[in-house]
């Protein structure tokens, strides 16, 4: 089993939300670090979105809008990126990642299509 | 404005080297750990390695331990790979990220290897 999992894609309207979860293996925590959000466009590289570690400590990266936000379902280990009033510019692979055993672990990303 | 440019990809046989540059500008280069993230073409990304500040604690992914060489060079501001003994599963655009107390927050263009003969 992956240590992160992330849905293979999604779908939503202009204007909607969406939530992308990235799932942690059984057994293992984002620890003090907490979970990093990437975004991807096709043939661009990935952008810093942004750093959760709880509802009151996250960090956006420079330049990303409010509509990006962060969260956790503790119940199910996983770790949200809630992104509110979709822009067809949202149109993107989202990637987790975490620190685990001295190394950076990338989830396997999320295409998010807004439609 | 950040700046991060790679360099050095190219098409190699299985078995080869080759050694990847990343030319730093508009922050200090000399403070920060500095990290190699792969993508293979279609796939996910892939952390490489990374490199403390002053060059002396570098970590490796198990996939590229024994075979690739992260370094830095201070002075010229560029972070360089050395890949050595590559494999085809080792194809893929390789970026170089400037690693802000673990967010990778600044990535380069990206460069090409790819392994085949």
């Amino acid at each position: 089993q992956a240590v992160l999992t992330q849905p293979s894609s999604l779908s939503a309207s202009p204007g909607a939300s969406a939530s992308l979860t990235c799932t942690l293996r059984s057994g293992i925590s984002a620890g003090t670090f907490g979970i990093y959000w990437y975004q991807q466009k096709p043939g661009s590289p990935p952008q810093f979105l942004l750093r959760y570690i709880s509802d009151s400590n996250y960090q956006r990266g420079s330049g990303v809008p409010s509509r990006f936000s962060g969260s956790e379902d503790a119940s199910a280990n996983a770790g949200i990126l809630f992104i509110s009033g979709l822009q067809s510019e949202d149109e993107a692979d989202y990637y987790c990642s975490i620190w685990q055993s001295a190394t950076w672990v990338f989830g396997g990303g999320t295409k998010l299509t807004v439609l | 404005e950040v700046q991060l440019v790679e360099s050095g990809g190219n098409l190699v046989q299985p078995g080869g080297s080759l050694r990847l540059s990343c030319a730093a500008s508009g922050f200090t280069f000399s403070t920060s750990w500095m990290a190699w993230v792969r993508q293979a073409p279609g796939k996910g990304l892939d952390w490489v390695a990374n490199i403390r500040q002053d060059g002396g604690d570098k970590g490796y992914a198990n996939s590229v331990k024994g075979r690739f060489t992260i370094s830095r060079d201070n002075a010229k501001n560029s972070l360089f790979l050395q890949m050595n003994n590559l494999r085809v599963e080792d194809t893929a655009v390789y970026y170089c990220a400037k690693d802000s107390s673990g967010s990778l927050d600044y990535w380069g263009q990206g460069t090409l290897v790819t392994v085949s003969s």
